[in-house]
C-alpha cells in the first residue's frame, strides 16, 4: 500500500545551521505531497505542499521539491531558528477508490534548534 | 472561520468509563478525519467521512470505538468502555477538494485523553 518514510529524529542543530529532513514515499498514481509542522501542545499545521512532479513547495524559508524519479520530498531550510523547533511530518494524499483527501503520514521528525 | 474546533482539550477518565470526543469542522469542508497520535504508533488515521458518510473505518482499533457525523458541522468519536491503552491525543481534521485537486487538511488542536 501507499506509505511515507521519513528520517528518524531527533535532529539537533545550532541556530543558523542548514536543515534537511529526508522523506520518501511509495504510492500508486500521482499523489500530492505535504509537509506539516506540529509545535508543542498544538495540532498539525500545513507547512508546504506540492501537487505534481517537479513542483517546489515553499513557506517560511522551508522548501521541498517533488521528485518523482527518486520518490522523494525532502524538506530543507538554509538557516534554522530556535522558533523552528517542532515535529515535522511528511504526508501524501492517497487516492483510494476515486477522489479522496485521505492523508498518510510519516512517523514525524523532532527538530531541536539550540541557540 | 475559527478553524477546526475540538472539545474537550483534555479529558481524564477512569478505565471502563465512556468517553466522547467532539469536533466541529471548518464550514464548507466535506471531508472529516479522526486521527490518534501516540509515541509508539505516531499519527494513525482512525476513520474519515465524506459528506457525513463514513468512507473508511479500517483504522478503528476495536469495536469499543465508534464515530458518527450526524450533520455537516459536527462529529463525535466515542470510546466505550475506555482502557488505559486508549490514552493518546486525538485529532480531528477537515478538508475540501477543488475539482480534482487535493487540498490540505486543517487540524484541530486535539484532545489529550488520559485513561487511568
Amino acid at each position: 500500500g501507499n506509505s511515507v518514510t521519513q528520517m528518524e529524529g531527533p535532529v539537533t542543530l545550532s541556530e543558523e545551521a542548514f536543515l534537511t529532513i529526508n522523506c520518501t514515499y511509495t504510492a500508486t498514481g500521482y499523489p500530492s505531497l505535504f509537509w506539516y509542522v506540529q509545535y508543542p501542545g498544538e495540532g498539525l499545521q500545513l507547512l508546504l505542499k506540492a501537487t505534481k512532479a517537479d513542483d517546489k513547495g515553499s513557506n517560511k524559508g522551508f522548501e521541498a521539491t517533488y521528485r518523482k524519479e527518486t520518490t522523494s520530498f525532502h524538506l530543507e531550510k538554509g538557516s534554522v531558528q530556535v522558533s523552528d523547533s517542532a515535529v515535522y511530518f511528511c504526508a501524501l494524499s492517497d487516492k483510494y477508490g476515486g477522489a479522496t483527501n485521505k492523508l498518510i503520514f510519516g512517523t514525524g521528525t523532532l527538530l531541536a534548534v539550540q541557540p | 472561520d475559527a478553524g477546526v474546533i475540538q472539545s474537550p482539550r483534555h479529558e481524564v477518565t477512569e478505565m471502563g468509563q465512556e468517553v466522547t470526543l467532539r469536533c466541529k469542522p471548518i464550514s464548507g469542508h466535506d471531508y472529516l478525519f479522526w486521527y490518534r497520535q501516540t509515541m509508539m504508533r505516531g499519527l494513525e488515521l482512525l476513520i474519515y467521512f465524506n459528506n457525513n458518510v463514513p468512507i473508511d473505518d479500517s483504522g478503528m482499533p476495536e469495536d469499543r470505538f465508534s464515530a458518527k457525523m450526524p450533520n455537516a458541522s459536527f462529529s463525535t468519536l466515542k470510546i466505550q468502555p475506555s482502557e488505559p491503552r486508549d490514552s493518546a491525543v486525538y485529532f480531528c481534521a477537515s478538508s475540501d477538494r477543488t475539482g480534482t485537486m487535493n487540498t490540505e487538511a486543517f487540524f484541530g488542536q486535539g484532545t489529550r485523553l488520559t485513561v487511568v
